[in-house]
């Protein structure tokens, strides 16, 4: 089956450490993301890319890194200068591309929780 | 940024009940779709609009795009338990490629 999916569905930090976390896709879209989720809270965009070996920062990309080597994935690396690094992750990925016009809606993983140990 | 306001924060309703939610933009957005989650779930696409007054249904879920560009509504009919959730609404504003922007949610609670 397509789809999206995001491991490990939970994942503990300890001080000062970095932790990755895993997304892969396999419905051959261009384009995805990384949001955080707070509770009470709407998702936030941490990073996006629209296309292999390229990436932008969105609105809260402090502290986190990502790559894009292939297209099927997109690690989110939640670094030590994250400060308060506990919330739901959650990945998406959308047929689009930049000039290509196109509103394709993002479709979702299961999310990684991630809490401070 | 774009500014998002949805509403109702949550809801109480008892089962077979209409309900109604909503979300308005600081701007004209030319994307709006509406997202359910459960928890410990991500989000699932329930319908997307992309025309100023559109109107789309899918199954008891009617959603609208605003004439205005900034706003959209989606109505659940017959609510049943299982519409128990948070509602997202999320849109994408003119000229910011493939971003969007999510509402709070609207946390749904049906009772028998």
């Amino acid at each position: 089956d397509g789809g999206i999916t995001q491991s490990p569905k939970y994942l503990f930090r300890k001080e000062g450490q970095n932790v990755t976390l895993s997304c892969e896709q396999n419905l051959n879209h261009d384009a995805m993301y990384w949001y955080r989720q707070d509770p009470g809270q709407g998702l936030r965009l941490i990073y996006y890319s629209q296309i292999v070996n390229d990436f932008q920062k969105g609105d809260i990309a402090e502290g986190y890194s990502v790559s894009r080597e292939k297209k099927e994935s997109f690690p989110l690396t939640v670094t030590s200068a994250q400060k308060n690094p506990t919330a739901f992750y959650l990945c998406a990925s959308s047929r689009h591309r930049m000039g290509q016009g196109g509103n394709q809606p993002q479709h979702f993983g299961d999310g990684t929780r991630l809490s401070i140990l | 940024g774009q500014q998002l306001n949805q509403s109702p924060q949550s809801m109480f309703i008892q089962e077979g009940e209409d309900v109604s939610m909503n979300c308005t933009s600081s701007s004209i957005f030319n994307t709006w779709l509406w997202y359910k989650q459960d928890p410990g779930e991500g989000p699932v696409l329930l319908i997307a609009l992309y025309k100023a007054g559109e109107l789309t249904s899918n199954g008891r879920l009617t959603a609208q795009f605003g004439i205005t560009r900034k706003d959209s509504f989606l109505n659940i009919s017959a609510s049943i338990p299982s519409d128990v959730g948070i509602y997202f609404c999320a849109g994408r504003a003119t000229g910011t490629a493939s971003k969007l922007t999510f509402g709070t949610g609207t946390r749904l609670q049906v009772t028998l």
